[in-house]
């Protein structure tokens, strides 16, 4: 069974503008979170969605959005990029229903805001 | 809000010998998930192990093993007959069981080196 797949692997922004990431998750999974990484911050949630719905969202400002597809693939957007917007960005898809339900990550998008 | 905290930033450990990563945490919560990933330079976050709080027994995955403490909070991870493929960021984790509180917490990592 294929991981989860993201897209762009790399992405170079200037400020101002915006960037939208894609994340297709493991077949069968409806749950998609996703994660910024940075040095300094570390690994910080920024929204989960399940079934098209967004289910829980971690404290980024509203520049920051995202949306899922009936098929489960995710995308996040960021509006008006900040030089502190570089970062690391990882999905996750996660199998409903299963006992621990753990969090299967993807590759990541390396995003650099010059 | 729960706060998971790795205390070394760095450790060292020889080929074919044992290491243990340490990691507490912080919640009111009575049942959750404990986890341990690791992310090796290519960045791929890979699960290591893990562990669900009302089990008292420590899990293990081959080579890899915790020492899960609950009433102190303390979920360390021993890596056994160390490889050089050890080599890599670890990332301890909780997760709540409440349903939608299902995001990751994350410590801030520990950097495994493994000297042939």
């Amino acid at each position: 069974k294929a991981g989860v797949t993201q897209t762009p692997r790399y992405l170079i922004k200037t400020r101002g503008q915006q960037v939208t990431l894609s994340c297709s998750p493991i077949s069968g999974h409806r749950s998609v979170s996703w994660y910024q990484q940075t040095p300094g911050q570390g690994l910080q949630f920024l929204f989960e969605y399940f079934s098209e719905t967004q289910r829980n969202k971690g404290n980024f400002p509203g520049r920051f959005s995202g949306r899922q597809f009936s098929n489960s693939r995710s995308e996040m957007n960021v509006s008006t990029l900040e030089l502190g917007d570089s970062a690391l960005y990882l999905c996750a898809s996660r199998l409903e229903g299963l006992p621990l339900g753990t969090q299967y990550f993807g590759p990541g998008t390396r995003l650099l805001v010059l | 809000a729960q706060t998971v905290t790795q205390s070394q930033p760095e450790m060292s450990v020889q080929e074919a010998e044992t290491v243990t990563l340490s990691c507490t945490y912080d919640t009111s919560e009575s049942d959750y998930y404990l986890f341990w990933y690791k992310q090796p330079p290519s960045r791929q976050m890979i699960l290591v192990i893990r562990q669900e709080a009302y089990k008292q027994q420590n899990a293990t995955e081959n080579r890899f093993s915790v020492n899960f403490q609950k009433a102190a909070k303390s979920f360390s991870l021993k890596i056994s007959d160390s490889q050089l493929g050890d080599a890599a960021m670890y990332f301890c984790a909780y997760r709540s069981k409440q349903t939608g509180a299902n995001n990751l917490f994350f410590g801030t990592g520990t950097r495994l080196t493994v000297i042939p």
